[in-house]
């Protein structure tokens, strides 16, 4: 059964500063690696996308990176903003019978981005 | 463009009246849908997917149904609701079939419900 993990739960961080989020997975056979961004009382809006076949994506100051072989992957933000305080969510899309593939979650990073 | 739609944004029940929230797709045909529960201090947990009108499938026991009346149409509901169906329920959408997708799920803002 895939588990995904992301620690530590919450983080606080001075603005301007590079931070790294991490999010780690148990079962390496995964379709892709998906992170997301969850404002307060909000869905989800999708950030990145890593295929399996793939090692990193980029867009704008964040980039993902996918280790298949260890079960890690990282979301790094560059000169974080107080805007970018939000809940960061990973999910491992994974093989699933008649659904053809689903999306485990881990709980989330909580980010606060202090002015 | 595509986009969803979820409705209601915040829903208060009695404990033991029913459910019904909508979930509603729009600019794209024959997508994969799901509805998953938030629930405090616990991940999100995926509760139905359908890949078709009428193909409805749960991943977990529970107190709830899925119906898809419509292609871009998926509805939530129970007859009757327990304090612990309390919890921020959001519909997605996906595209790819046959295994993996380079597409991401596309989720709604989520129903906040409330059983008192």
């Amino acid at each position: 059964k895939q588990e995904v993990t992301q620690i530590p739960a919450a983080l606080s961080v001075p603005e301007g500063e590079n931070l790294v989020l991490n999010c780690s997975f148990t079962d390496s056979a995964i379709y892709n690696l998906q992170w997301f961004r969850q404002d307060p009382g909000k869905g989800l809006t999708s950030l990145l996308l890593i295929q399996s076949s793939q090692r990193e994506q980029t867009s704008g100051r964040l980039n993902a990176s996918l280790d298949k072989s260890s079960g890690r992957s990282t979301l790094y933000i560059a000169a974080s903003q107080p805007g970018d305080s939000a809940t960061y969510l990973c999910a491992a899309q994974i093989p699933h019978t008649g659904a053809n593939s689903k999306l485990t979650f881990g709980k989330g990073i909580t980010l606060s981005v202090r002015p | 463009s595509q986009t969803i739609h979820q409705w209601p944004a915040t829903l208060v029940q009695p404990v033991g009246s029913p459910l019904s929230l909508e979930c509603t797709v729009e600019g794209t045909s024959n997508p994969n849908l799901y509805w998953y529960r938030q629930a405090a201090g616990r991940g999100l947990q995926l509760l139905f997917y359908s890949v078709g009108i009428g193909q409805i499938s749960s991943e977990v026991p529970q107190n709830l149904s899925a119906s898809r009346p419509q292609d871009r149409q998926f509805i939530l509901s129970s007859k009757k609701l327990l304090l612990s169906d309390s919890g921020f329920y959001l519909c997605a959408w996906d595209t790819g079939t046959g295994g993996g997708s380079n597409q991401p799920q596309h989720f709604g803002d989520g129903t906040r419900l409330s059983i008192l």
